[in-house]
């Protein structure tokens, strides 16, 4: 398997631009999570779905950021508009639900908002 | 409130040394423990987790932990470093049943000396 994928790698937009983000999750993974890391608040969880479902999205810091997934593999991470304290590195997790598992970790979305 | 703490943000050890990163927590419930590493411009992957039994848990690499609920803590520990190890290095908690959602400390850089 390749493992959770995200696209873009790197991405660097302007201030009040629509961002978008793309997560492929492991194959028969049910559980999906996004993680942001920045340098003064760490690594928070945003939003994360179980089958699809969004169950909680408490850590979706405003209501510019959205996450959908449409199916069960595939993810997107949409910021509208975006700001420059919006820049961080996205990270895109999956797990399969039940089994007390690890997460695991796609390599991440660095995005500069300038 | 629910917490993580590593309270060093950066340890410096020679190659061969032992190596020990603290973490202490603040949980409601009976904690998921974990340790995660990250290289530079890499995802996070799992070294161990501790769920239950023995507070004494190995991981990958070469490291273990140690669960200690009198102190709130569980630390990581290696004997001999190699400088290979040289990374960041997260200490999460998280609840029975939905481990991915997972509350991480502020991490701590390692770095080797030759």
């Amino acid at each position: 398997d390749a493992g959770v994928i995200q696209s873009p790698r790197h991405e660097v937009t302007e201030m009040g631009q629509e961002v978008t983000l793309r997560c492929k999750p492991i194959s028969g993974h049910n559980s999906l999570f996004w993680y942001r890391q920045t340098m003064m608040r760490g690594l928070e969880l945003l939003i994360y779905f179980n089958n699809n479902v969004p169950i909680d999205d408490s850590g979706m810091p405003e209501d510019r950021f959205s996450a959908k997934m449409p199916n069960a593999s595939f993810s997107t991470l949409k910021i509208q508009p975006s700001e420059p304290r919006d820049s961080a590195v996205y990270f895109c997790a999956s797990s399969h639900r039940g089994d007390n598992e690890k997460l695991f970790f796609g390599s991440g979305t660095q995005l500069s908002v300038l | 409130a629910q917490s993580v703490t590593q309270p060093d943000i950066h340890i410096t050890v020679s190659e061969g040394a032992s190596l020990e990163l603290r973490c202490n927590y603040s949980y409601g419930a009976t904690p998921y423990l974990f340790w995660y590493v990250q290289s530079p411009g890499q995802g996070l992957q799992l070294l161990l987790k501790y769920f239950s039994g023995d507070t004494l848990v190995q991981g990958i690499k070469g490291f273990e932990a140690e669960f200690k609920r009198s102190q709130s803590s569980f630390n990581l520990r290696k004997p001999s470093v190699h400088w290979s190890d040289a990374a960041e290095y997260f200490c999460a908690v998280g609840a029975r049943g939905n481990t991915g959602k997972l509350i991480f400390g502020q991490g701590t850089t390692l770095q080797v000396k030759p």
